[in-house]
């Protein structure tokens, strides 16, 4: 049974940063065809894509969000990160990891944590 | 503005039928690119409800489908059940904006 568990501070103050952590069980960072993301859903809103990472570092990013995220892995705890620089009360949001399942046709999210919201506030 | 198009809501008595529509563009259903759907529950993680535009995961019951025709996609839902009450989202990959892209969502009443 894979799962995914979300960590990190439920408060943000403005120009502040955000930094989330993503615990992986029942699935290795390496399997084939896998990457790691972040998605987000803001207040009664849709979900937005935030950018992933592979097993080897390497990431992609959301260009509207690109200058100001990095994303990493820690192999040795199964774990991968986010880091959003200069937040502000936009980026109130539900954060969520997910993984990212590649195959020819396409890809798609097949298992998501929980989510944990997070709010940019003074 | 989401780029893929869902209906904000869509409701049916148990028993019955529902489809959520969700409408593209050239540069990403239209474009090949196959339809996911995710069905999100308060406080729980979103499931992965269809991928592969057709295809049910394990666990998803089969009056759930999903097909796929030129820019736009469509979930129905069979045998309404009061469990089926959710939000539902399309997703796709868009090659013009280089992104992975959701509907807006819908969310689905059993009256």
């Amino acid at each position: 049974q894979v799962q995914l568990q979300e960590s990190g501070p439920g408060l943000v103050k403005p120009s502040q940063t955000l930094s989330l952590g993503c615990s992986v069980s029942g699935a290795s960072l390496s399997s084939d065809g896998s990457s790691w993301s972040w998605i987000r859903q803001h207040p009664g809103k849709g979900l937005e894509w935030i950018g992933h990472i592979y097993y080897s570092g390497s990431t992609y990013y959301n260009p509207s969000l690109k200058s100001r995220v990095i994303m990493a892995i820690d192999r040795s705890k199964n774990q991968f990160s986010l880091i959003l620089n200069s937040v502000t009360a936009a980026d109130t949001a539900v954060y969520y990891c997910a993984r990212l399942y590649d195959y020819v046709g396409g890809s798609y999210f097949d298992y998501w944590g929980q989510g944990t919201l997070v709010t940019v506030s003074s | 503005q989401s780029v893929l198009t869902q209906p904000p809501s869509v409701s049916g008595a148990p028993g019955q039928r529902v489809t959520i529509s969700c409408t593209g563009s050239a540069s990403n259903i239209g474009a090949g690119y196959d339809v996911h759907w995710y069905q999100l529950l308060p406080g729980t993680a979103p499931k992965l409800f269809i991928f592969g535009n057709t295809y049910r995961p394990s666990g998803v019951p089969d009056r759930v489908s999903g097909s796929k025709s030129g820019t736009s996609a469509s979930l129905a839902i069979t045998g309404l059940q009061a469990e089926d009450a959710a939000d539902y989202y399309c997703q796709s990959y868009d090659s013009s904006l280089g992104i992975w892209v959701f509907g807006g969502g819908t969310k689905l009443t059993v009256l």
